[in-house]
Order: C-alpha cells, then sequence, then structure tokens
C-alpha cells in the first residue's frame, strides 16, 4: 500500500498567522490518466471529514481562499493563511489513485 | 444538494452481526462508485471497501475481507454494507463517501460498537 507520510502531526497556530502542512507519498500518486489524485480533508471537531482541495491545487466549493494546495512528485503542502478559529480541527491528506486509497495520520490544528 | 445519511449502527456482541445502509440524494447515484470509510474513537481514517457504478466490481480492505460485504440498489439510490463475524477492532464511525479518487462527499457517520 502506499504511505502517506504527514508533518506536523501536531501545529499549534496562532490566529491571523499561517499554517503549512507536509505531505509525503511513498509513491507518485500520478495517475496513468495523467492527473494526480492528491485530496486534503478537513475534520473539525465532532464532524464528518469535508473534502477541501483535490487533483493537488483546486479548492472546493465554499472553501475560503485562505487555503491553498501545492506540491509534485511525491511532496504535498495544504496551507493556510490567516489562521481563524473556525480552522481548529485534523487535516488529512489522502491519495486514490493506487489501490487501496490510502490517508495521512492527520495533523491536528489548534490555536496558541 | 448532494446528501449521505447512514443509518443501522449499534452495539453489536463480537462474532456479530450488522447491516449499515447510506441514502444518496442530490445526484445521479447510479453514475458514481460508492464507499465506506471508518474512523476508530481517537484515530484516523481506513478506506473499508468501494462499489463500482453498476454494481459489478467490489474492493475490500484486508482487515474486512471475507467478512464484509458491499452493495447497492440503484432503483432506491442506497448503499449498503454487510458486516459479519465483526471484532472489537472494527469499532469504529462508518461514513459512506461518494466516489474512491477523490471522496467528494461524505455522510455523517454511524457509529457501530463491537463489544461483550
Amino acid at each position: 500500500d502506499v504511505v502517506m507520510t504527514q508533518s506536523p502531526l501536531s501545529l499549534p497556530v496562532t490566529l491571523g498567522q499561517s499554517a503549512s502542512i507536509s505531505c509525503r507519498s511513498s509513491r507518485s500518486p500520478v495517475h496513468s490518466d495523467g492527473n494526480t489524485y492528491l485530496n486534503w480533508f478537513q475534520q473539525r471537531p465532532g464532524q464528518s471529514p469535508r473534502r477541501l482541495i483535490y487533483k493537488v491545487s483546486n479548492r472546493d466549493s465554499g472553501v475560503p481562499d485562505r487555503f491553498s494546495g501545492s506540491g509534485s512528485g511525491t511532496d504535498f503542502t495544504l496551507k493556510i493563511s490567516r489562521v481563524e478559529a473556525e480552522d481548529v480541527g485534523v487535516y488529512y491528506c489522502m491519495q486514490g489513485t493506487h489501490w487501496p486509497p490510502t490517508f495521512g495520520q492527520g495533523t491536528r490544528v489548534e490555536i496558541k | 444538494e448532494v446528501q449521505l445519511v447512514e443509518s443501522g449502527g449499534g452495539l453489536v456482541q463480537p462474532g456479530g452481526s450488522l447491516r449499515l445502509s447510506c441514502a444518496a440524494s442530490g445526484f445521479t447515484f447510479s453514475n458514481y462508485a460508492m464507499s465506506w470509510v471508518r474512523q476508530a474513537p481517537g484515530k484516523g481514517l481506513e478506506w473499508v471497501s468501494t462499489l463500482s457504478s453498476s454494481g459489478d466490481n467490489t474492493y475490500y480492505a484486508d482487515s474486512v475481507k471475507g467478512r464484509f460485504t458491499i452493495s447497492r440498489d440503484n432503483s432506491k439510490n442506497t448503499l449498503f454494507l454487510q458486516m459479519n463475524s465483526l471484532r472489537a477492532e472494527d469499532t469504529a464511525v462508518y461514513y459512506c463517501a461518494k466516489n474512491v479518487k477523490d471522496f467528494d462527499y461524505w455522510g455523517q457517520g454511524t457509529l457501530v460498537t463491537v463489544s461483550s
């Protein structure tokens, strides 16, 4: 299975500051169809996961432009600019290119 | 608006069975693969199973293969997960999710607790 490794696992952030989460894949998530199925999910406390970013850098509808995704090869990043209180939660990267789909361990974002 | 609503969770003894359902609305259900993803208490996300749009192709995590069966009723826009020979380590919130490469929508989840 493809292993997704996130860092850091815990990320205390000051309100208004930026935060970055790294995700490294053990195998390139580039699909034979040319797409890179690298996605980011947010899970707020007590809620189900919500997709934020798909195919590396595409923001889902309704996702604030403070969230951005980037990367290539096996290294990917989720950046949150100007962190707000509502951004508290756990963030997961996930690859959907190779079977089975696999998730990173999750990064817990909290406010300092 | 896409909605996925799971039901069927509960407390079951080890070795027992449970059938989960996921009622879908807001999209053409029969056009999409559907998946189950679970989350053990305090843990991360784990893909469990996927079923193709037609129902012809099924995929399972090694941890549930031979014990769980995924199915769908496209006439009723409903996804199912039949869980047999349940173990303590199957205790989790089970989410249904639309698609498989990118899980674009998730339900609210249903809690399955396996305990004597």
